[in-house]
């Protein structure tokens, strides 16, 4: 069945260095792939997604490219901030399928 | 703004008793789900259901059901409570022909 494997954390950085959480998959066919964030105390929220392989998704300084050879779906962050503390989530949804499967989240802790 | 809300937001009941929580979209989306969250293992399926009257099981469905009576509420029901059920159980919609889902507040459940 589908999987999704990311790195354990947690993970603490300095305010305004790069951040890299790991992310990798196994799926049958082309999957769609997300990452979500959730903050203290909420529920998750879509942070960004792609559909294709080759696909760049970004949103709020977080980035992600859907590496088919791979099977990777990596977020980056050039310059993070305190305020980016959270729990990140890899998930993706099989061709055909409207379900997410989820990676077990990364705690990311942002210091001053 | 349409939202998707759950009540109670946390619940203490004790081993036996039958439990539900609730669900309310206002989306209009035909897909809802029901996940837990517990530490180490991420988000896990419980059920879902992609219109009404139409229920599915997911990976953790043993001791939850789920009814679908109208477009805007999932109630999920847990008939007879264990410990192992203590976690936060999150509900998610989305539309019928689109993967992303949005992601209600969640609901912190303890069994004693």
């Amino acid at each position: 069945g589908d999987s999704v494997t990311q790195m354990e954390g947690p993970v603490t950085l300095s305010e305004e260095a790069f951040l890299t959480i790991n992310c990798t998959y196994t799926a049958t066919g082309y999957p769609s792939l997300f990452w979500y964030v959730q903050y203290p105390g909420e529920g998750l929220q879509l942070l960004l997604k792609a559909t294709k392989a080759d696909d760049k998704g970004s949103n709020k300084g977080f980035e992600a490219t859907y590496r088919k050879e791979t099977t990777s779906f990596h977020l980056e962050k050039g310059s993070v901030q305190v305020s980016d503390s959270a729990v990140y989530f890899c998930a993706l949804s099989g061709a055909g399928s409207y379900q997410l499967t989820f990676g077990k989240g990364t705690k990311l802790s942002v210091i001053p | 703004d349409a939202e998707i809300t759950q009540s109670p937001r946390h619940k203490i009941t004790e081993t036996g008793r039958q439990v539900t929580l609730a669900c309310h979209q206002t989306w209009n989306h035909n897909n809802m789900f029901w996940y837990r969250q517990d530490l180490g293992h991420g988000l896990r399926l419980i059920h879902y259901s992609y219109g009404v009257q139409d229920t599915n099981k997911g990976e953790v469905s043993d001791g939850y059901s789920v009814s679908r009576s109208n477009t805007e509420d999932l109630p999920l029901t847990l008939e007879s409570a264990a410990s192992s059920q203590t976690s936060v159980y999150f509900c998610a919609s989305s539309e019928s022909s689109v993967k992303t889902q949005y992601f209600g507040p969640g609901t912190r459940l303890l069994v004693l």
